[in-house]
């Protein structure tokens, strides 16, 4: 099945760095979904991405769709404590519906 | 607008026994999607309902199953509870369902612990 491959796992940084993490898949997707999730929290949406080559920016953060289809990435600029969170990017797992892939995630740690 | 709704929060089964967790939608949207998040599996796909009819089956025992009301509100049950099910469930609604706009909004979620 359609599998989405996250990285890094976990990132560990400090106040006012910025931050990169990227998805790739075995298949091609038409859309690209970064989600954060706070602690206690269900995800949230950040960015969404419908055109390969588009690039989305939401503040200090900035997602690209990839070319191939095959991946994604997200970046966070001049991080701040409150990104704290797990960042997961998802695919459509079919059209039109709710149903969605998700990436492992990735653990954003910020040290103050 | 209220967000989404998930009751109860949180709740402590033993293994054999069944669990119906429930979820409100945001007025007006009519796909609900749930999800079960396991540190090991992620964010896994369970199933969707749109207008009181399952629309999507994600990989998982029919131990699992859902409904949805005419109102939009949804259920799902687990039977013959195991210690592996022990996980947050949550529950995501959408206008019409989550790829055309990207957007699904997610409630709190249940944790379920089984013992």
């Amino acid at each position: 099945g359609q599998q989405l491959n996250q990285s890094p796992q976990s990132m560990f940084i400090q106040e006012g760095e910025d931050v990169s993490m990227n998805c790739t898949s075995s298949s091609i997707f038409n859309t690209w979904l970064w989600y954060k999730q706070d602690p206690g929290e269900g995800p949230v949406l950040l960015i969404a991405l419908y055109k390969a080559g588009e690039l989305t920016s939401n503040g200090r953060l900035t997602a690209q769709f990839g070319i191939t289809r095959k991946d994604s990435f997200l970046n966070i600029s001049a991080s701040i404590p409150s990104d704290v969170g797990i960042y997961f990017c998802a695919g459509p797992g079919s059209s039109n519906t709710g149903k969605l892939i998700f990436g492992q995630g990735t653990t954003l740690q910020v040290k103050p | 607008k209220a967000g989404v709704t998930q009751t109860p929060r949180y709740l402590i089964k033993t293994r054999g026994q069944q669990v119906t967790l429930s979820c409100s939608p945001i007025s007006g949207h009519r796909s609900v999607s749930w999800y079960q998040q396991t540190p090991g599996q992620g964010l896994q796909f369970l199933f969707e309902y749109f207008s009181e009819t399952q629309r999507n089956k994600g990989n998982f025992p029919g131990r699992f199953s859902g409904r949805q009301f005419s109102n939009s509100r949804s259920e799902m049950n687990v039977s013959t509870l195991e210690l592996g099910d022990s996980a947050l469930y949550l529950c995501a609604s959408s206008f019409q369902g989550g790829s055309k706009t990207g957007e699904l909004f997610f409630g709190e979620g249940s944790r379920l612990t089984v013992l």
